[in-house]
């Protein structure tokens, strides 16, 4: 069982209005991972941190931005949401340690922008 | 780069039939493969993976995956499909092997239905 959590699990917030969705790890993990998924789709890797202080972009281009303060922590930010915006948003993490490491998944938060 | 592809979107069985799912991978170095599967409103789990060890990799639920590097593929199947197996289930490729992020790169996923 994976010791990774995401809050809020649902949110609906109107448009131009600033969140953030949260993620934390108790595995002490280093590597953490953002992937959006549009209902019925495949995820897409928008975000990703080898560590503290380290944030890359990833293969999907998004507007939100992610902070990796302390290792444990890895909150992403939309500063202006839009209806384009729709998504579940999945935190992931994985450690150093091998290769195929295994990447476990929080539950996903789902946003709506109206 | 590596890239995965699932064949089939839907997927329906009676309960107590076979179950397989298709997984065809591209990849320029040697892959690690992975199966997850995703129930309604719930992130990932993952069923097994492949990392170079054995080629048919055993999974939780009665889930199992055979390698096949002659066929690029990676196949899920289970015995005997029960009707808590309903799901969304994903093939992913690890590009450990390129990048060394250990990013997974995700199949389009496919719905399993199973019938009573």
């Amino acid at each position: 069982e994976a010791d990774i959590y995401q809050t809020p699990r649902y949110l609906v917030i109107g448009t131009g209005k600033k969140i953030t969705l949260e993620c934390s790890q108790t595995m002490g993990h280093d590597k953490m991972y953002w992937y959006q998924q549009d209902p019925g789709m495949e995820l897409h890797l928008i975000h990703y941190s080898y560590g503290v202080n380290s944030t890359e972009k990833g293969d999907l281009s998004s507007e939100s931005t992610v902070s990796r303060i302390r290792t444990e922590h890895f909150p992403l930010t939309l500063e202006s949401a839009r209806p384009s915006h729709t998504s579940q948003y999945l935190c992931a993490s994985s450690s150093q340690v091998s290769a195929g490491n295994t990447i476990y998944f929080g539950e996903g938060s789902w946003l709506t922008v109206v | 780069a590596q890239s995965v592809t699932q064949l089939g979107s839907h997927v329906s069985v009676s309960e107590g039939a076979l179950v397989l799912l298709r997984c065809n991978y591209s990849s320029s170095v040697p892959p690690y493969l992975f199966w997850y599967v995703q129930y309604p409103n719930q992130g990932l789990q993952l069923l097994l993976k492949y990392t170079s060890a054995a080629t048919l990799v055993k999974g939780i639920n009665g889930f199992e995956a055979e390698f096949k590097k002659s066929e690029t593929s990676f196949h899920l199947t289970k015995p005997s499909a029960h009707m808590s197996d309903a799901a969304e289930y994903f093939c992913a490729v690890s590009d450990y092997g390129s990048s060394n992020t250990g990013k997974l790169i995700f199949g389009q996923g496919t719905t399993l239905q199973v019938k009573p």
